[in-house]
């Protein structure tokens, strides 16, 4: 079974553009997030898709956004790109129990901004 | 705001020590995570410990989880080169995201 796939694996960009990265989830998954990771921090959570819908948002701006397809396939759009938004994004799938879940990470996309 | 936190942030052993990873929080959670990530790419998930557990194992990982003090280890035994890696909790309340804190960094020499 394939696993979460993202891309690109890499991406630069310069100040001021926007930049756009994919998410596939696994097989069956309905619940895409994304979360961003600045180097030597922790993750960051940014966006929750559940079922086409946005459930929730972490403590970003909004140029930061996304969507879900019907395929549950996700899509996470930066605008206006700034130099501290440079960082591994990290896309992770899950299939939502109840009160937990096991998430499933991709590989990740480094984007770096200029 | 970050809920977990490990300590300590990083951790330098010899192949076939013990490792421990400790990881607090602050608020009252309905299950704690642990994943590991390979030098800046995905993360993997390693256990699921609910809040009524108190202890569980998967091969050579052992978590603890004790809520009164609002605190979890993860006790990696007989450790390997390959074990090296940043190792992350996240724990979960009344909402489906999963807090992560900021890692402890572990580096096992051979």
């Amino acid at each position: 079974e394939a696993g979460v796939t993202q891309s690109p694996t890499h991406l630069i960009k310069t100040r001021g553009q926007q930049a756009t990265l994919r998410c596939s989830p696994i097989s069956g998954h309905t619940s895409v997030y994304w979360y961003q990771q600045a180097l030597g921090l922790g993750l960051q959570f940014l966006l929750w898709y559940d079922e086409g819908e946005e459930r929730n948002r972490g403590n970003f701006p909004p140029r930061f956004s996304g969507r879900q397809f019907p395929n549950y396939s996700s899509e996470l759009n930066v605008n206006a790109l700034e130099l501290e938004d440079s960082a591994l994004y990290l896309c992770a799938s899950s299939l939502l129990a109840r009160s937990y879940n096991e998430q499933f990470f991709g590989p990740g996309t480094r984007l770096t901004v200029l | 705001s970050q809920q977990g936190e490990e300590d300590p942030q990083a951790l330098s052993i010899q192949e076939g020590e013990n490792a421990t990873m400790n990881c607090s929080y602050k608020t009252s959670i309905n299950n704690l995570q642990w994943y590991r990530q390979n030098s800046g790419r995905g993360l993997v998930h390693l256990i699921l410990i609910r809040s009524n557990e108190r202890e569980k194992h998967s091969g050579r990982l052992r978590v603890t989880l004790d809520t009164s003090k609002k605190s979890s280890s993860l006790l990696i035994t007989a450790s390997r080169a390959a074990d090296t890696a940043s190792y992350f909790c996240a724990t979960s309340g009344g909402s489906y995201i999963p807090t992560f804190g900021r890692g402890t960094s572990l580096i096992v020499h051979p």
